[in-house]
């Protein structure tokens, strides 16, 4: 039961660049969310989705894009990557209903 | 407006004590209270919520928490901790009314530190 997972764990890029981070679920949960970790910021919410092809914005959702076309990914992509786009990033899932949310391992993201 | 806070930064306790991690919060409606732990390098892990009924909510690894409504607390707590329960700690809520809203607000965390 591999249950959520991220890819890639780490990645470096530069400023400009495209990066696109990966989430894959395998309990057929309907909500996804990513969030951002920051020190002093604790989590915030970037984007989530509460179903395939329905997606809403959180809190920072500036500088970033996703989609969900089916029920189990919910990528995130960094358009065009900026310094202050570093953190680690965490996708999560849940039912609904009493909104337990299954977090992944997490991306550290570094943009020289 | 909904909003979570965790006012220490950091909790040190000796193994063996009784230790407590706070969190307070303030929605317009009845709250739905999580608890979650973060080992260092790892994602996030369910501990214990809170929907309704018994004030008193157990979780995993021994832990369990006390919904105070009249001081709109919920305070996370274990009876003997140990070294292995270092880590961060973060509570979150959300508004049982909040109706489509599926977002959970969370706290800052609190960085717990046993110490042998």
């Amino acid at each position: 039961d591999a249950g959520i997972t991220q890819s890639p764990r780490y990645k470096i890029t530069e400023t400009g660049r495209q990066v696109t981070l990966m989430c894959h679920q395998t309990w057929s949960h309907s909500y996804m969310f990513w969030y951002r970790q920051d020190l002093g910021h604790g989590l915030r919410l970037i984007y989530y989705s509460a179903a395939a092809d329905i997606t809403d914005k959180g809190e920072v959702p500036d500088g970033y894009v996703v989609s969900r076309s089916k029920t189990e990914n919910f990528p995130l992509t960094l358009e065009s990557a900026t310094r202050s786009q570093t953190s680690v990033y965490f996708c999560a899932s849940s039912v609904g209903g009493a909104d337990t949310q299954y977090f992944g391992p997490g991306t550290r993201l570094t943009v020289l | 407006a909904q909003s979570v806070a965790q006012p220490e930064d950091q909790v040190n306790v000796a193994e063996g004590n009784p230790l407590t991690v706070k969190c307070t919060y303030s929605v317009s409606g009845n709250p739905y209270l999580f608890w979650y732990v973060q080992y260092p390098n790892r994602g996030l892990q369910f501990l214990l919520k809170y929907i309704t009924g018994d004030n008193l909510v157990k979780g995993s690894y021994g832990f369990e928490a006390e919904f105070n409504k009249s001081q709109t607390s919920f305070h996370l707590k274990k009876p003997s901790a140990l070294v292995s329960d270092s880590a961060l700690y973060f509570c979150a809520v959300r508004d049982a009314w909040a109706g489509n809203n599926r977002k959970l607000i969370w706290g800052l965390g609190t960085s717990l530190a046993v110490n042998p």
